[in-house]
């Protein structure tokens, strides 16, 4: 049973471009969480999906932030027009139905904005 | 969910059992203690966790107070690989809310 996946695991952009960070959840798992780790700070939550529906985006930045969890596909982050402050850790973790309680998490995707 | 409290760093000779306490005085009944780890760089791991009875898996030792307000993680022969940051967290049962990382208690196994 494949543990949760995120792509890329590292990813440079430029000021200004678009990040995009997929997660996909471990097989069973409908519940999808994004958090984001700062350099040398804790991590942070963001947004909380299942299927189709966003459940609580308290975390989530007001601008340029966006997520989704689609019918199909991974889950994707969005974060247009990067800006330095955006070069973090983002992990995605995800939890079954039956276990909502228990998040497990993927790698983590490093984004480093130039 | 409860709020907890831990050293913020911990050593501990390698082949050694390592304990880590954790403080959580305003548990509440249906709040379950959580441990994670995370080390340098990478994603949480899912330790550990229990209600009231002690638990014991692959990876570690969970004691729980009787009174519930304190909790001992327990990594019975440490590793230099167990060297992370290792996060007690409480939430209550059934909930699918995001988890709220303290600050941990970073431990540090030494050859």
């Amino acid at each position: 049973n494949a543990g949760v996946m995120q792509n890329p695991r590292h990813l440079v952009r430029r000021r200004g471009q678009e990040a995009r960070l997929r997660c996909s959840p471990m097989k069973g798992h409908s519940h999808v969480y994004w958090y984001r780790q700062l350099p040398e700070e804790g991590l942070k939550f963001m947004v909380y999906l299942q299927k189709e529906n966003i459940i609580d985006e308290s975390g989530m930045p007001k601008e340029r932030f966006s997520a989704e969890f689609p019918k199909e596909g991974p889950s994707i982050l969005r974060i247009q027009q990067v800006v330095r402050g955006d070069s973090a850790a983002y992990f995605c973790a995800s939890s079954s139905p039956t276990s909502r309680e228990t998040q497990y998490f993927g790698p983590g995707t490093r984004l480093l904005v130039l | 969910d409860a709020k907890t409290t831990q050293p913020t760093s911990m050593d501990c000779a390698e082949g050694r059992a390592a304990n880590l306490p954790c403080n959580h005085s305003t548990i509440s009944g249906n709040e379950y203690v959580y441990w994670y780890r995370q080390i340098h760089s990478q994603g949480p791991q899912y330790i550990i966790h229990g209600l009231k009875n002690n638990e014991t898996n692959e990876m570690a030792s969970l004691i729980i107070t009787e009174d519930r307000k304190s909790s001992t993680l327990i990594l019975p022969h440490a590793t230099l690989r167990d060297t992370a940051v290792y996060y007690c967290i409480v939430r209550v049962s059934g909930s699918a809310r995001q988890l709220t990382f303290g600050s941990g208690t970073q431990l540090t196994v030494l050859p």
